[in-house]
């Protein structure tokens, strides 16, 4: 089967920066995917790291360590709307589907 | 474009009645999913559609059945609901080809089972 950890929560400042890690164990893999949760309502996709390095989104980030299976999503600069659940996901075959950490709560203060 | 859309969008059943939610998507993707989000654990999913015409079982199948009706819908099924499937569903859809297809989800079906 598939695991993912990441932590449950973070609370930082507007302006930090927050670095949310996530370490997984799957029987293959394809990406690591992080997506962006408001208030439970629909999440949406973030940022995807197949090959291992550095991917930049704006004041977002995501890196990709394949041997070490670890991957971290860099939020900078951070925003009161940052204030959400983010969620690690791997896709770890051909068919598409995903397996889901369980969620770090981002808490952005003033 | 509405994305991919789920009906009802809050349910209360009793112990034993039926129910399937329903969930359409309008970007012709391939791929389409069923997932539960219970508090704490992420998302679980539930069963998953490949390709029109295939349907599969993911992480928590018990439960529940699904029906691929055609490539926009894919529908959910509790056929005897109990306490335990309490929950939020999401549905969400996917293309498929080579690199990253990234999962687009609806709002979402707050269940209550009493």
């Amino acid at each position: 089967g598939q695991s993912l950890e990441q932590p449950s929560e973070v609370t930082a400042v507007e302006g930090a920066i927050v670095q949310i890690n996530c370490t997984y164990q799957t029987s293959g893999f394809y990406g690591l995917s992080w997506y962006q949760q408001h208030d439970g309502g629909a999440p949406t996709f973030l940022s995807y790291n197949a090959l291992d390095g550095l991917e930049e989104t704006g004041r977002f980030s995501s890196f990709l360590s394949r041997s070490d299976s670890y991957g971290y999503l860099l939020l900078q600069e951070l925003q009161m709307k940052d204030s959400a659940s983010y969620f690690c996901a791997v896709r770890d075959g051909g068919d598409y589907k995903l397996s889901f950490g369980a969620g770090t709560t981002v808490t952005v203060r003033a | 474009n509405a994305g991919v859309t789920q009906t009802p969008k809050f349910q209360v059943l009793k112990t034993g009645q039926s129910m399937t939610l329903q969930c359409a998507q309008d970007m012709n993707h391939n791929s389409m999913y069923w997932y539960r989000q219970d508090p704490g654990m992420g998302l679980r999913l539930i069963y998953y559609s490949a390709s029109e015409g295939t349907t599969d079982k993911g992480e928590v199948p018990n439960g529940y059945n699904v029906s691929r009706l055609n490539k926009r819908e894919f529908s959910l099924r509790l056929e005897s609901a109990a306490p335990s499937q309490t929950s939020v569903y999401f549905c969400a859809s996917s293309d498929t080809g080579i690199g990253n297809q990234p999962q687009h989800f609806g709002d979402g079906t707050r269940l209550s089972i009493l």
